[in-house]
């Protein structure tokens, strides 16, 4: 079954660096989010992105934030100068409508030191 | 600003009995709510996708019901199993556009032998 994958599981890096956590979402899904969860927190809408451009962002998604889709396969969210509340569990996802149910990849664990 | 909440945040049942897990949203203009279950460490694992012109979902021993003029969910898991302790996470669509999904803190689910 096609599933979302997320490399690395897990990212430590420290205050101030840039950081690139990558996805692939399934093949003809057109839709693609990025959301994250601090430990012991709700899970939190960071980016929609449809058609080559970001769709939705909240109010987290500041300045710091950027996302990409560099190839036909590749969903990236850069963060430019990391800190430490940056750190998360950061999940992408795929849908292939809007209205279709999205699929969750494992997550990224950041840790910003 | 959508507001997702679950009761209870925490719920222990024994192996075999039917339970209820509910959900509630304070904006009814969605445009869809999805169940899901993630289990420790992990990511999210879709359940139950609910369109907002529907009423309910099956799949299995799970069926959620949806009632949008009241801003309510429930999860009906039936027959419970100590396989089916997670935390059950509930997420609506919404937004200008629909592009943003809120999730509620979920209800961690312990199911004893």
């Amino acid at each position: 079954e096609p599933e979302v994958t997320q490399t690395p599981s897990h990212q430590v890096t420290q205050m101030g660096q840039e950081v690139i956590l990558r996805c692939v979402p399934i093949s003809n899904h057109l839709y693609f989010y990025w959301y994250r969860q601090i430990l012991g927190q709700k899970v939190e809408f960071l980016v929609s992105f449809y058609n080559n451009e970001i769709s939705e962002k909240s109010e987290i998604f500041d300045d710091q934030f950027s996302v990409e889709r560099p190839d036909g396969s590749n969903f990236t969210l850069k963060i430019r100068s990391t800190k430490l509340e940056d750190s998360a569990m950061y999940f992408c996802a795929s849908s292939e409508t809007q209205v279709n149910e999205q699929y969750f990849g494992p997550g990224t664990r950041l840790t910003v030191t | 600003k959508q507001e997702v909440t679950q009761i209870p945040a925490a719920l222990s049942v024994p192996e075999g009995e039917n339970l209820v897990l509910n959900c509630s949203f304070t904006d009814s203009a969605i445009y869809n709510l999805q169940w899901f279950r993630q289990d420790p460490g992990k990511g999210l694992t879709s359940l139950l996708l609910i369109q907002s012109s529907q009423r309910e979902q099956t799949s299995g021993r799970l069926n959620a019901s949806l009632d949008k003029s009241s801003g309510r969910s429930t999860l009906y898991i039936a027959a419970s199993q100590p396989g089916d302790s997670a935390t059950y996470l509930c997420a609506v669509f919404t937004g200008n556009n629909f592009n943003k999904f809120y999730f509620g803190s979920g209800t961690k689910l312990n199911v004893k032998p």
